[in-house]
């Protein structure tokens, strides 16, 4: 599965979009994008996924680029819960899942 | 979404002693599971996955035989930490993946505090 890169951190004011970026450069056609948080002393929590369109769902937003080689992840009104490492991963079906580093996002308030 | 539960989610046990983790699939049938432990600070590293029916799969660098992982049910798998060191002391977290191609999502549970004394 293709690597992905991550900002180690990122800060957002309460009530604000949270936008959380990811490059994933050298993903393949059939591999799908995942992005997951891990709040302190939990088990990681899955928040959405796509393969080339852009989807949204209750939780959150996921912007894929056209060349598929980058994506955002949007929270649109974060709040103090949405503090948590955010994780994104891209897998090829079936595959398991390879945790990078991830983003410490710390929401203020 | 699916849910997958593990217990316990704490334990403290004496070295040399063996300790037993379950992982269920709550309202799906998971064929494969996945243990993964992480250390304080960093991310979760892989360790096996586990196959219903099969010998589970491990990662480079990790015992089989100190991680004794069983698979007998669609529902169930569990960990064993055989004779725990003060150095297995970590987090434990398991997965199963289920859906169609489609939407094919990785549950995990919500991990196991394995305190070695």
């Amino acid at each position: 599965d293709a690597k992905t890169t991550q900002p180690p951190s990122m800060d957002c004011a309460e009530g604000r979009a949270a936008n959380l970026p990811c490059n994933h450069s050298t993903i393949s056609g059939n591999e799908y994008v995942y992005w997951y948080r891990q709040i302190h002393s939990q088990g990681p929590q899955y928040i959405i996924h796509g393969l080339k369109n852009n989807e949204t769902n209750e939780m959150a937003s996921l912007i894929i680029t056209e060349d598929r080689k980058s994506s955002t992840l949007i929270l649109p009104h974060a709040t103090l819960r949405d503090t948590a490492v955010y994780y994104c991963i891209v897998r090829v079906f079936g595959n398991d899942m390879r945790f990078g580093a991830g983003t410490r996002l710390t929401v203020k308030p | 979404g699916a849910v997958v539960s593990q217990h316990p989610s704490r334990v403290i046990c004496k070295s040399g002693t063996s300790v037993k983790i379950e992982c269920r699939s709550l309202d799906f049938q998971a064929t494969t599971m996945f243990w993964y432990r992480q250390f304080p600070k960093q991310s979760l590293m892989l360790m096996a996955t586990s196959n219903e029916g099969s010998k589970a799969t491990y990662e480079q660098g990790v015992e089989k035989d100190k991680f004794l992982i069983n698979h007998a049910s669609l529902t169930l798998s569990t960990l064993t930490v055989t004779s725990a060191h003060p150095e297995d002391s970590s987090f434990y977290i398991c997965s199963a993946i289920t859906g169609t191609i489609a939407k094919n999502i990785q549950y995990f549970g919500a991990g196991t505090r394995l305190s070695v004394l």
